[in-house]
C-alpha cells in the first residue's frame, strides 16, 4: 500500500495564479480531509469529505475548492492564489463509518510559496 | 484561538532519560485526545491515544495520562531513544463535530542527546 499520497512535493505561484494539489489514498478509507500547517498555528482543517459527493467546510476553508468524486481522490482547489495561502499542506484520511476514532493517516505534504 | 496549546516549543532530553510533553486544552466538549508525531519532511504519524473515560494509556515506551479536571494532558517516553527526535503534535476532537475534525497545538520540537 502506497497509503496517502500528494502531489506535488513543492509548488511556486504567482499571486492570483490557479491550482491543483493531489490527493489519493488506496486504504478504501472513506473519510478524508486537507490541513495547512503554519508556523506557531499547528494544522488547521481547511476541509473534509466523510464519502464520494459529500464535502464539508473546516476551520479555514476560504480561498480553497474540494470535491469528491472517488473514494481514492480528494484535490483541493486553489482559484486565485494569495500570499496567506503559503503554507504547507497535508492531506489525511482515516476509516469513518462505524469506526469514528480511527487515527488519521497523512500524506507527506506540499510546501506552497505564493510570490 | 487556539483551543489546544503546547506551550513548550522545544524539549532537549539525554538519552534513556524520561521525556515528557505537555498539551493544555481549554474546550470541555473535548473528548478524544491524539498524539502524532513529525520527522522533517514527513506527514505526522500516529502515536498513541486517550478517550476521557480513562486517565492513563500505555503503549510500550509511551504513556499519555489526562487530567480532566485540569485539562491537562502529557505524554511520557521512558526511556527516550535519539530515533524519538520529532515534533510531537497533541490533538483533540469535540463530542459536537467528532473525529471530523480534530483541533491541533502547535507542536513541541523533542531532541534526545544520544
Amino acid at each position: 500500500n502506497a497509503g496517502v499520497t500528494q502531489t506535488p512535493k513543492f509548488q511556486v505561484l504567482k499571486t492570483g495564479q490557479s491550482m491543483t494539489l493531489q490527493c489519493a489514498q488506496d486504504m478504501n478509507h472513506e473519510y478524508m480531509s486537507w490541513y495547512r500547517q503554519d508556523p506557531g498555528m499547528g494544522l488547521r482543517l481547511i476541509h473534509y469529505s466523510v464519502g464520494a459527493g459529500i464535502t464539508d467546510q473546516g476551520e479555514v476553508p476560504n480561498g480553497y475548492n474540494v470535491s469528491r468524486s472517488t473514494t481514492e481522490d480528494f484535490p483541493l482547489r486553489l482559484l486565485s492564489a494569495a500570499p496567506s495561502q503559503t503554507s504547507v499542506y497535508f492531506c489525511a484520511s482515516r476509516y469513518s463509518l462505524g469506526r469514528q476514532n480511527s487515527p488519521l493517516h497523512f500524506g507527506n505534504g506540499t510546501r506552497l510559496t505564493v510570490t | 484561538d487556539q483551543q489546544v496549546k503546547q506551550n513548550s516549543p522545544s524539549l532537549s532530553v539525554q538519552e534513556g532519560r524520561i521525556s515528557i510533553l505537555n498539551c493544555d486544552y481549554t474546550n470541555s466538549m473535548f473528548d478524544y485526545f491524539l498524539w502524532y508525531k513529525k520527522y522533517p519532511a514527513e506527514g505526522p504519524t500516529f502515536l498513541i491515544s486517550i478517550s476521557s473515560i480513562k486517565d492513563k494509556n500505555e503503549d510500550g515506551r509511551f504513556t499519555v495520562f489526562l487530567n480532566k479536571s485540569a485539562k491537562h494532558l502529557s505524554l511520557h517516553i521512558v526511556p527516550s531513544q535519539p530515533g524519538d527526535s520529532a515534533v510531537y503534535f497533541c490533538a483533540a476532537s469535540d463530542q459536537i463535530t467528532g473525529a471530523n475534525n480534530l483541533f491541533f497545538g502547535t507542536g513541541t520540537r523533542l531532541t534526545v542527546i544520544p
